[in-house]
C-alpha cells in the first residue's frame, strides 16, 4: 500500500526557521522529492533525497530517513514569497511522482 | 526555449460534451502525466505513459481518457461520464536519472469549469 502525511498547515513569520515534515510507505522507495506550488500556480521541483542525510540548496534544505520513512523540507530566512503549498513526492518503484494533499505555508510579517 | 505548454488556461463545458485538454513538450521526455487538483486539495494522478504508445490509468482515471501518439504530445479528453469534471488540470513530464530522482515538469494548467 502507500500512505502520505504532510501537516496541513504551517505558519511563520519572516525571517524565521519552518520545518515541513512528511512521513510515507511505499513500495520499492527510490527517493523524496520536494515542490512548490504558489496558489494557481504550477507546481516547481525544489529538492531530491535519494540517500539519508541533507541536501542543501540556498535557503532551503531537505532530509531523508530511510529507516524512519520520514523527511523533511527546512526553509530558513523565510521571506513573503514563500507563502505557497509544498508537497513531498515518495518515488516509487514505478518512477511515478506521486503527491498528497500538501501543506500551506502562510508567512507572516 | 524547452518546456511543457498546456492549453486553454480556461476552458468552459456545457454538462454533457466531451472536452479535450492539450500538453505538448519539448523536452525530450520518455514519461508524461496528468493530474487532477481540487480546491485546497493534493494533485491525483488520472493517467501516465512511461512511452509512446503506451499508457496507464492512475487512481482516478474513470471519466477521462487519453493518447499517446507522439513523444511530444499528451491529450487529455473528458468525458461527459467524468461526474464532477470542474477542477484544474495539470499536466507534467520527467526523465529518470538515478542520481537526480524523477524531476517531473509541470505545464501551467488547465482551469476546467462545466456550466
Amino acid at each position: 500500500g502507500q500512505s502520505l502525511e504532510q501537516p496541513s498547515e504551517v505558519t511563520a513569520v519572516e525571517g524565521a526557521i519552518v520545518q515541513i515534515n512528511c512521513t510515507y510507505q511505499t513500495s520499492g522507495f527510490y527517493g523524496l522529492s520536494w515542490y512548490q506550488q504558489h496558489d494557481g500556480g504550477a507546481p516547481t521541483f525544489l529538492s531530491y533525497n535519494g540517500l539519508d542525510g541533507l541536501e542543501e540548496t540556498g535557503r532551503f534544505s531537505s532530509f531523508l530517513s530511510r529507516s524512519d520513512s520520514y523527511g523533511y523540507l527546512l526553509l530558513q530566512e523565510l521571506q513573503m514569497k514563500d507563502s505557497a503549498s509544498y508537497f513531498c513526492a515518495p518515488e516509487g518503484g514505478s518512477y511515478i511522482p506521486t503527491f498528497g494533499r500538501g501543506t500551506s505555508l502562510i508567512v507572516h510579517p | 526555449d524547452g518546456g511543457i505548454t498546456q492549453s486553454p488556461k480556461y476552458l468552459f463545458r456545457k454538462e454533457g460534451q466531451n472536452v479535450t485538454l492539450s500538453c505538448e513538450q519539448n523536452l525530450n521526455h520518455d514519461a508524461m502525466y496528468w493530474y487532477r487538483q481540487d480546491p485546497g486539495q493534493g494533485l491525483r494522478l488520472i493517467y501516465y505513459s512511461q512511452i509512446v504508445n503506451d499508457f496507464q490509468k492512475g487512481d482516478i482515471a474513470e471519466g477521462y481518457s487519453v493518447s499517446r501518439e507522439k513523444k511530444e504530445s499528451f491529450p487529455l479528453t473528458v468525458t461527459s461520464a467524468q461526474k464532477n469534471p470542474t477542477a484544474f488540470y495539470l499536466c507534467a513530464s520527467s526523465s529518470r536519472d538515478r542520481g537526480l530522482g524523477t524531476e517531473a515538469f509541470f505545464g501551467q494548467g488547465t482551469r476546467l469549469t462545466v456550466v
